[in-house]
């Protein structure tokens, strides 16, 4: 079955400051790439996605880049804000989604 | 548009009793997803299931633990005799289609029921 692996496990950085979670996963035959940001007490909540079909994605200060040959995906946070600061989960999925470990994020102001 | 609705938020259980969660997926959604995640760690999924049908239990323990959907009403996931390691969030995700070639299967979370056993 499908594994993920999520990297660092924990990253705090400087309000303003970049960051970025990279993820890899084993099954090529995957082909949905969602992230979910998890703030405390509550649920998973998707931010962004990507398709097997697309390079890179954007949305306001959040992006993901997606290298199939690789078989890995990064989520990038540009001018991050305290209230980036939360767990954030990567996945990967053909019919059934297998999650990252999870990266803590903790963006000081 | 309601979202995943989960029921209850917090659930106390002493060994040995049984504990029922719940879970209504978002309007038009007919698949359901359950995933357990202990403190600290990530979401380990369990089962997935179809109304009436499960499709995919690989991650459910063998013995205590089962899930339906049924065709009215909300997903259960069961947990019999349930011990203190069974403690733990329990989120369900609810999506539209599960995937296939060019179909959209965004999973959507409820908030959780947070299940202590004593």
């Amino acid at each position: 079955g499908e594994n993920v692996e999520q990297h660092p496990s924990t990253l705090s950085v400087q309000e303003g400051d970049s960051a970025v979670i990279k993820c890899t996963y084993s099954d090529s035959a995957s082909n949905y790439f969602p992230w979910y940001k998890q703030e405390l007490g509550k649920g998973p909540q998707l931010i962004i996605d990507i398709r097997s079909n697309v390079g890179e994605k954007k949305d306001q200060r959040i992006a993901v880049t997606l290298n199939k040959t690789a078989k890995h995906f990064s989520l990038h946070i540009t001018e991050t804000q305290p209230e980036d600061s939360a767990v954030y989960f990567c996945a990967a999925s053909i019919e059934d989604m297998r999650f990252g470990a999870g990266t803590r994020l903790t963006v000081k102001p | 548009n309601a979202g995943v609705m989960q029921n209850p938020r917090h659930l106390v259980r002493r060994r040995g009793q049984e504990a029922r969660l719940r879970c209504s997926p978002m309007k038009g959604h007919s698949h359901v997803y359950w995933y357990r995640q202990l403190p600290e760690e990530g979401l380990k999924f369990m089962v997935y299931l179809q109304k009436e049908n499960i499709i995919d239990e690989s991650g459910m323990p063998k013995e205590r633990f089962s899930a339906e959907f049924p065709k009215e009403g909300p997903s259960i996931l069961r947990i019999q005799q349930v011990v203190r390691g069974d403690s733990a969030a329990y989120f369900c995700a609810s999506s539209h289609t599960s995937g296939g070639a060019g179909s959209h299967h965004t999973q959507y979370f409820g908030p959780g029921t947070r299940l202590t056993v004593l």
